[in-house]
């Protein structure tokens, strides 16, 4: 269950902010991901880290950047958001989809509810 | 492209009751299958998954699922509910491939009523 910890839990932001979401994984794992999570909509991958290289980035708007400097760091910078960018967003570790063929199961974290005004 | 539908928004059942969260999926090759759990303000749990061999996986807490090549279906089971088991459940699929990605349904709000 804490294998996986974002921080912070909670974040309001103007549209003119810039703010950052940290994800910690203690797993040991190769790989992290960035998802968006709004209601009544299928979870949306947004980016996905293996060993450090971004291997998908599914056309996520500029206004957010991920930076991963390490295999078990990933941060998402935020910069001039919309209201339409509130949700939860959740980050996950798995050992390494590039080996595990499409059998890795993927280790979530808290999540950080995102609310844009 | 892949895709999972999860054909119900909410499922309700009285405690002690079966229960079953239905499940299909289109994708190209062969499937693994996933269901997570998704209790209120946490993230996404894993619960089980599907890979080869057995059509029934057993899972944690009691759960199951069955794979169903022929109806493209992955409903997950339990042959008993509790009242902690009310929660999200999502269901995910990925394709072989060197680079797994992997598809989430809506999710089903699971509701187990004392």
């Amino acid at each position: 269950e804490t294998g996986v910890t974002q921080t912070p839990r909670h974040l309001v932001m103007g549209m003119t902010n810039k703010k950052s979401l940290k994800c910690e994984q203690h797993l040991g794992h190769n790989a992290m991901y960035w998802y968006k999570q709004s209601a009544k909509k299928p979870l949306e991958l947004m980016f996905v880290y293996s060993l450090e290289e971004r291997v998908e980035n599914n056309s996520v708007p500029s206004r957010f950047s991920p930076e991963c400097p390490n295999s078990s760091h990933l941060f998402l910078h935020l910069h001039t958001l919309q209201p339409e960018d509130s949700a939860l967003y959740l980050c996950a570790s798995s050992q390494d989809p590039q080996a595990s063929v499409g059998t890795d199961t993927q280790y979530f974290g808290p999540g950080t509810r995102l609310t844009v005004l | 492209a892949q895709s999972v539908a999860q054909p119900e928004d909410q499922v309700n059942v009285a405690e002690g009751n079966p229960l079953t969260v239905k499940c299909t999926y289109s994708v190209s090759g062969n499937p693994y299958l996933f269901w997570y759990v998704q209790y209120p303000n946490r993230g996404l749990q894993f619960l089980l998954k599907y890979i080869t061999g057995d059509n029934l996986v057993k899972g944690s807490y009691g759960f199951e699922a069955e794979f169903n090549k022929s109806q493209t279906s992955f409903h997950l089971k339990k042959p008993s509910a509790l009242v902690s088991d009310s929660a999200l459940y999502f269901c995910a699929v990925s394709a072989s491939g060197g680079y797994q990605k992997v598809t989430f349904g809506t999710g089903t709000k699971l509701q187990v009523i004392p």
